[in-house]
């Protein structure tokens, strides 16, 4: 069945740039998303990428997808404290629009 | 522009006690709405969707039901909470018409501690 795999923590020091990684297991998956939630929040939308695309950049938004590998990274420049917060990848699964989420990356950005 | 409300925002209920909580979406019309169940620490489950007023699929079997009575409003109810239910629940929408169809978005999540 349908699994997306991410670690769990990320720690990064304010400046660097921070990539958290995510698998997902359905190759007929058409759309990759990364979803960002702040503490006691829901989910804002950061990006997409659709399944034909390997790269797609959104100011400091990096997103790279390596179908073959089913493999998907999101890298952000320059890590404000602000970006501290969970960062969850979800494949679209079947026509229904249904989302599969990883368990969510928390990143922790270091002053 | 569309948004998306929950009600209420934190809930704390007694065991065995009834439940509702509901979402509604404005600026669209025939959208898709989910319920997810994030427990503390751990990734969302999907709990709920719906393609159309009273017609639902349930994902996972368990203590909770959905309902749709209007085109934009979803509603989660229990009719006896367990301690096992608490955690943040949170309502998306899709679009289905127009723009982007193939994008979630999620409302600000109802906080359920059940004692």
């Amino acid at each position: 069945g349908e699994d997306v795999e991410q670690s769990l923590f990320l720690s990064v020091r304010e400046g660097d740039s921070s990539v958290i990684n995510c698998t997902y297991t359905d190759s007929s998956s058409t759309y990759l998303y990364w979803y960002k939630q702040e503490p006691g929040a829901g989910l804002q939308l950061l990006t997409y990428i659709f399944s034909n695309m390997d790269m797609k950049q959104d100011q400091r938004l990096t997103v790279l997808l390596n179908k073959k590998d089913k493999h998907l990274s999101l890298r952000i420049a320059d890590t404000q404290t602000g970006d501290s917060a969970i960062y969850f990848c979800a494949e679209k699964a079947g026509n229904t629009g249904k989302l599969i989420f990883g368990q969510g990356t928390t990143l922790q950005v270091k002053p | 522009s569309q948004t998306i409300h929950q009600w209420p925002a934190t809930l704390v209920q007694p065991v065995g006690s009834p439940l509702s909580l509901e979402c509604t979406v404005e600026g669209t019309s025939n959208p898709n709405l989910y319920w997810y169940r994030q427990a503390a620490g751990r990734g969302l489950q999907l709990l709920f969707y719906s393609v159309g007023i009273g017609q639902i699929s349930s994902e996972v079997p368990q203590n909770l039901s959905a309902s749709r009575p209007q085109d934009r409003q979803f509603i989660l109810s229990s009719k006896k909470l367990l301690l096992s239910d608490s955690g943040f629940y949170l309502c998306a929408w899709k679009g289905t018409s127009g723009g982007n169809t193939d994008t979630q978005y999620f409302g600000p999540g109802t906080r359920l501690t059940v004692l």
